[in-house]
C-alpha cells in the first residue's frame, strides 16, 4: 500500500536558517506529492505540489522537487521566519479510482528569534 | 469564498451522548472526507465520500456513521460517544475523486471532548 514516512519533530530553529524536513514515500502507482501546513488551532492548508517527477513545487518561500528515484519530496526554504511556526505534512495521491491523499505523520516546526 | 466550514468548533459530549458534526462546501465539489487528528498519529480517515449519494468506510469508521446529505453538506454521527473518540475532527472536500492532481481542502476542525 502506499505510505508516507516524514522526519521526527520537533525541529527547532533560529529566524532566518536554512529549513529542511525530509519526506519519502512509498507507493503503488504514479502519485501526486503535496505538502500541507497547520498553523496553531488551524485547519490544514495546501502549501504546494508536484505532479510529476522532477517538478518542483513552491510558494511562500517554500520549495520541493518531486524526486522518483529516491521517492523523496523534501521541503526547503532559505530563510525562516517566526511566523513559520507550524506542523507540516507530507502527502501524496495516487492514480486509481477513488484515490485518497495519504498522509505523513507530520513534522513541527518552531522558529525562535 | 466560505470553502469548508464546520460546526461546531469546540464541544464537550459526556460518555454515551450522541452528536452530529455538520461540514458545508460551496466549492460544488464532489468528494468529501472526515479526518481525524491525534497527537502523535497524523490524519486518519474516517470516512469518505466519492460523490452525492455514495459513502465508503476509511481507515477508523467504527463508532462513527455519515450522510451526504446532498453535493454541500457531508455529516458525521457519534451515536454513543466514548473517552476513545476526543480527538480533533476535520472535514475536506476535493473537485473529484480520481484526480491525483488534486489536494484537498480543509475545514477549521471541530475540537471534541468526551469525559
Amino acid at each position: 500500500g502506499n505510505s508516507v514516512t516524514q522526519m521526527e519533530g520537533p525541529v527547532t530553529l533560529s529566524e532566518e536558517a536554512f529549513l529542511t524536513i525530509n519526506c519519502t514515500y512509498t507507493a503503488t502507482g504514479y502519485p501526486s506529492l503535496f505538502w500541507y501546513v497547520q498553523y496553531p488551532g488551524e485547519g490544514l492548508q495546501l502549501l504546494l505540489k508536484a505532479t510529476k517527477a522532477d517538478d518542483k513545487g513552491s510558494n511562500k518561500g517554500f520549495e520541493a522537487t518531486y524526486r522518483k528515484e529516491t521517492t523523496s519530496f523534501h521541503l526547503e526554504k532559505g530563510s525562516v521566519q517566526v511566523s513559520d511556526s507550524a506542523v507540516y505534512f507530507c502527502a501524496l495521491r495516487d492514480t486509481g479510482t477513488a484515490s485518497k491523499l495519504t498522509f505523513g505523520t507530520g513534522t513541527r516546526l518552531q522558529v525562535t528569534l | 469564498n466560505a470553502g469548508v466550514t464546520q460546526t461546531p468548533k469546540f464541544q464537550v459530549l459526556k460518555t454515551g451522548q450522541s452528536m452530529t458534526l455538520q461540514c458545508a462546501q460551496d466549492m460544488n465539489h464532489n468528494s468529501m472526507y472526515w479526518y481525524r487528528q491525534d497527537p502523535g498519529m497524523g490524519l486518519r480517515l474516517i470516512y469518505y465520500s466519492a460523490s452525492e449519494g455514495t459513502t465508503d468506510k476509511g481507515e477508523v469508521p467504527n463508532g462513527y456513521n455519515v450522510s451526504r446529505l446532498n453535493k454541500r453538506e457531508f455529516s458525521l454521527r457519534l451515536e454513543s460517544a466514548a473517552p476513545s473518540q476526543t480527538s480533533v475532527y476535520f472535514c475536506a472536500s476535493s473537485p473529484e475523486a480520481t484526480g491525483r492532481n488534486y489536494g484537498y481542502t480543509f475545514g477549521s476542525g471541530t475540537r471534541l471532548t468526551v469525559v
